[in-house]
């Protein structure tokens, strides 16, 4: 049973980079029938998708945050990451990865989320 | 940006009743929709996809219908673990959008 863990600090100051990791359990995160993406919630908000991966390392970014982020893939660790540059308390958030499936085109499976803090 | 629109922003509901929300998009999106279920403090989970198709391991009291830019997700007969924030999805283009989600309660 694939799982996805999300990882990397809770706390972040204003100004820097926001940087976690998603570790993909129980299948290869190289499948060609996947792909992967970042998804954020504010507390009581809705959802904001941030971007995804393919398994090529090819990458799609909501245009809202595209300048201040990268995804990236490391297929030997069977991870993928996420840096999101010059933070402000407006990307305070839970953070969500999250598996594409190719043939239902939708976020199949989710990882638990992590909470991360812009303060200083 | 394809903005999709979910109605009602809240709905109550009791046991058994039978329910359905509503998501709007912007734009025509064919069958690009997907349906998640939040419960507080848990991550969504993917019910529907494809509009219609039901994800696996997903009671069959959840439906979605619907193309082009109307779309509804039912349950057929309200469960207690059914009360939670319901999340309409487009997959027709990015950025991928999200509907500002439907929370159901408890009558």
């Amino acid at each position: 049973q694939v799982q996805l863990q999300e990882s990397g600090p809770g706390l972040v100051k204003p100004s820097q980079t926001l940087s976690l990791t998603c570790t993909v359990s129980g299948g290869s995160i190289s499948s060609g029938s996947y792909y992967w993406s970042w998804i954020r919630q504010p507390a009581g908000k809705g959802l904001e998708w941030i971007g995804l991966i393919y398994t090529s390392g090819s990458t799609n970014y909501n245009p809202s945050l595209k300048s201040r982020v990268t995804i990236s893939l490391d297929t030997s660790k069977n991870q993928f990451s996420l840096k999101l540059s010059s933070v402000t308390a407006a990307d305070t958030a839970v953070y969500y990865c999250a598996r594409v499936s190719v043939l239902e085109d939708a976020f199949d499976i989710w990882g638990q989320g992590t909470m991360v803090t812009v303060s200083s | 940006d394809i903005q999709m629109t979910q109605s009602p922003s809240s709905l109550s509901a009791s046991v058994g009743d039978r329910v359905t929300i509503t998501c709007r998009a912007s734009q025509s999106i064919s069958s690009y929709l997907n349906w998640h279920q939040q419960k507080p403090g848990k991550a969504p989970k993917l019910l529907i996809y494809g509009a219609s198709s039901l994800q696996s391991g997903v009671p069959s009291r959840f439906s979605g219908s619907g193309s082009g830019t109307d779309f509804t997700l039912t349950i057929s007969s309200l469960q207690p673990e059914d009360f939670a924030t319901y999340y309409c999805q487009q997959s027709y283009s990015t950025p991928i959008t999200f509907g500002q989600g439907t929370r159901l309660e408890i009558k």
